[in-house]
C-alpha cells in the first residue's frame, strides 16, 4: 500500500527557513519520482519541484532561486528546503507520486508569522 | 509556462443536472488530469489522460478534449460531487494546475 506523508513545524518566521519531510512507504524512490505541490489558505494549488527517480531535480522557476529538494532513498525520505520565507509562503505542502499525481500526502500546514 | 484557465470559477447545479467544466490552456498539451479536492482534504486523483476516469471514479464522470481545450463533464449531478476540480497539464515544466472551479449544489 503506497502511503505518503509529511512532516515539519507548523510555524516559521520570516526571513527563516523551511524544512520538510516526505516519507514514502510501500515503493522505493530509486524507481519512483516525487513532487511537492502548496496550496495557501483559500487558493488554488502551485506545483513547486520534483525529484526524479534518478536523484535529479526540476523546479519551478518562480521560487527556483530559494528551494532544493533532496532525498534519503535508504530511509524513503524526500526533503524540501525553502529559504527566505515569507508570509507568501503560508500555505498547506503536499508531497504526490509524480507521473500520475495518483498518491497524495495528507499535507502540512505551514503558517509564516513572527 | 503554460497557463490552465479553468471556467466557471464556481458553480451550483441541482440534483440531476448535466455539469462541464472547461480548462483552457495556453498552448497545446498532449493530455490532461483533473482533481477533485473537498474542503479539509488532499486533492484526488480523477479523470487522467484526457478520458481515463481514476479508480472508483463513478461512471457518471467523463473527460474529453484535445489541444487547449479541455472538460470534465458530470451526466447528473449527484450532492456527493460537491468539491473544488482542478486540471493539471504534465507536458511541459513548470507542471501547472487551473486555479479551480468549486461546484456547489442547488
Amino acid at each position: 500500500q503506497v502511503q505518503l506523508k509529511e512532516s515539519g513545524p507548523g510555524l516559521v518566521q520570516p526571513s527563516q527557513t523551511l524544512s520538510l519531510t516526505c516519507t514514502v512507504s510501500g515503493l522505493s524512490l530509486t524507481s519512483n519520482s516525487v513532487s511537492w505541490i502548496r496550496q495557501p489558505p483559500g487558493k488554488g494549488l502551485e506545483w513547486m519541484g520534483v525529484i526524479w527517480s534518478n536523484g535529479g531535480t526540476d523546479y519551478n522557476s518562480a521560487i527556483k532561486s530559494r528551494l532544493s529538494i533532496s532525498r534519503d532513498t535508504s530511509k524513503s525520505q524526500v526533503f524540501l528546503k525553502m529559504n527566505s520565507l515569507q508570509t507568501e509562503d503560508t500555505a498547506m505542502y503536499f508531497c504526490a507520486l509524480t507521473g500520475y499525481f495518483d498518491y497524495w500526502g495528507q499535507g502540512v500546514m505551514v503558517t509564516v508569522s513572527s | 509556462e503554460i497557463v490552465l484557465t479553468q471556467s466557471p470559477t464556481t458553480m451550483a447545479a441541482s440534483p440531476g443536472e448535466k455539469v462541464t467544466l472547461n480548462c483552457l490552456a495556453s498552448s497545446s498539451v498532449s493530455y490532461m488530469n483533473w482533481y477533485q479536492q473537498k474542503s479539509g482534504a488532499s486533492p484526488k486523483l480523477w479523470i487522467y489522460g484526457t478520458s481515463n476516469l481514476a479508480s472508483g471514479v463513478p461512471n457518471r464522470f467523463s473527460g474529453s478534449g484535445s489541444g487547449t481545450s479541455y472538460s470534465l463533464t458530470i451526466s447528473s449531478m449527484e450532492a456527493e460531487d460537491v468539491a473544488t476540480y482542478y486540471c493539471l497539464q504534465l507536458s511541459s515544466y513548470p507542471l501547472t494546475f487551473g486555479s479551480g472551479t468549486k461546484l456547489e449544489i442547488k
